[in-house]
């Protein structure tokens, strides 16, 4: 079964550093997405991209954060400057369709800013 | 109100009860709905979609109230493998695409 897969599985990083997380989609999925999760808090929207563009983003998604398309399989999170609060596990998520379709999750970069 | 709101938790129950989750939304114009299951430390798997009539997946059974702005979650004969945090996931769709809000998740610990 295709699935979604994430490198690192774990990033440490010192504040300041800029990380890049790395997510494969499931290859004929053209919506893709990031989420983030805090240690025992809710998992929350960071942005979707469609057809090489942001689709939207929410107001954690500030100047720091960037995603990109570099070839046609992956799909990447850049944290620029990282702060003690980016300390989080990062989903990537990707979908065949818009608008209500199914969403799969990959298993998760849990990035830590020392 | 948030946008997402679950029974607060945790449920702790034994082998073979029924348990039911409880979720309020408060963007009336929420278009699709979702119950996702996540273990420790794990992705959300979707578990099931929720739809106005109801709907059902052998121990599930998941309902929507859209006039109350209500989704519920019933699992019956509870399995010790049921033992999981359950994410309440609601899509008000804008644009070309359509971001998840997830409610913070009430975890079910199912024993022996």
């Amino acid at each position: 079964e295709p699935e979604v897969t994430q490198t690192p599985s774990h990033q440490v990083t010192q504040m300041g550093q800029e990380v890049i997380l790395r997510c494969v989609p499931i290859s004929n999925h053209l919506y893709f997405y990031w989420y983030r999760q805090i240690l025992g808090q809710k998992v929350e929207f960071l942005v979707s991209f469609y057809n090489n563009e942001i689709s939207e983003k929410s107001e954690i998604f500030d100047d720091q954060f960037s995603v990109e398309r570099p070839d046609g399989s992956n799909f990447t999170l850049k944290i620029r400057s990282t702060k003690l609060e980016d300390s989080a596990m990062y989903f990537c998520a990707s979908s065949l369709a818009a608008r209500g379709d199914t969403q799969y999750f990959g298993p998760g970069t849990r990035l830590t800013v020392l | 109100r948030k946008e997402v709101e679950q029974d607060p938790g945790p449920f702790n129950v034994p082998e073979g009860a029924t348990v039911a989750f409880n979720c309020t939304y408060s963007n009336s114009a929420s278009q699709s709905f979702f119950w996702y299951r996540q273990d420790c430390r794990k992705e959300p798997k979707l578990l099931m979609s929720v739809y106005s009539s109801g709907n059902e997946d052998g121990r599930f059974t998941a309902q929507l109230n859209r006039a109350s702005q209500y989704i519920s979650l019933l699992i019956r004969d509870s399995k010790l493998s049921d033992s999981a945090t359950y994410l309440c996931v609601v899509i008000s769709a804008t644009g070309a695409n359509s971001k998840l809000t997830f409610g913070k998740g009430i975890t079910l610990s199912v024993r022996p």
